[in-house]
């Protein structure tokens, strides 16, 4: 047990449905991923929260739209999607970010989503 | 630009044999480097890391090897078993803000039996 859950976890939607996805994480830490797995390509990181604050957003479209109410929490909401935008969405959590240390980041079981 | 990438994208060997999974980075200021496992339904998973200092690490029945000079890395995993098979990841982390990630491609293991 990871200690990360994520739901649902499949999601099948419309190009024009409106859908959140949900990541808890129950180990105290101080910051959160998002990170898009594709098929045969490398984990794309998405977006980083540290403390409920967004620190990185790596050029995400804004059809993706995150939000972090509390460090245990973060959502990523969805709208106007694409086909391409099927994915394996996984999410993260990490003691915290910043330059003086690495921390270990534990993933979650990712949500497969499909967008038709 | 900075990239991380795996030579092979798959590897089969015969359950009770040693694996090898190598990776090639080209970021040379990547200071720690992070091995994943992901198995099929569930999100990558901590194996081993090493630090750009270190040429060696050994864990429970994995080790890293480190060579900075051609910027490679490698997971050996001993007497491998079927829980083994899986996708394998390298990662790196440049030195700098924000500590984040960047994957390679993966490499998926089979275990024959």
């Amino acid at each position: 047990e990871t200690g990360v859950t994520q739901t649902p976890r499949h999601l099948v939607m419309g190009m024009t449905n409106k859908k959140s996805l949900k990541c808890e994480q129950h180990l105290g830490h101080n910051a959160m991923y998002w990170y898009k797995q594709s098929a045969k390509k490398p984990l794309e990181l998405m977006f980083v929260y540290s403390l409920e604050e967004r620190v990185e957003n790596n050029s995400v479209p804004s059809r993706f739209s995150p939000e972090c109410p509390n460090s245990s929490h973060l959502f990523l909401h969805l709208h106007t999607l694409q086909p391409e935008d099927s994915a394996l969405y996984l999410c993260a959590s990490s003691q915290d970010t910043g330059p003086s240390s690495y921390n270990e980041q534990f993933f979650g079981p990712g949500t497969r989503l499909t967008v038709l | 630009g900075e990239s991380v990438g795996l030579h092979l994208p798959t590897l089969s060997v015969q359950e009770g044999d040693n694996s090898i999974i190598n990776c090639a980075y080209s970021n040379s200021a990547s200071d720690y480097f992070i091995w994943y496992k992901q198995e099929s339904g569930k999100g990558p998973q901590f194996i081993i890391d090493i630090r750009s200092n270190m040429d060696k690490r050994q864990g429970q029945r994995v080790t890293v090897l480190l060579n900075k000079t051609v910027k490679h890395l490698s997971l050996q995993i001993a007497a491998t078993q079927p829980g083994d098979s899986a996708v394998y990841f390298c990662a790196e982390i440049s030195s700098g803000s924000a500590r984040q990630l960047t994957f390679g491609s993966g490499t998926q293991l089979t275990v024959l039996p």
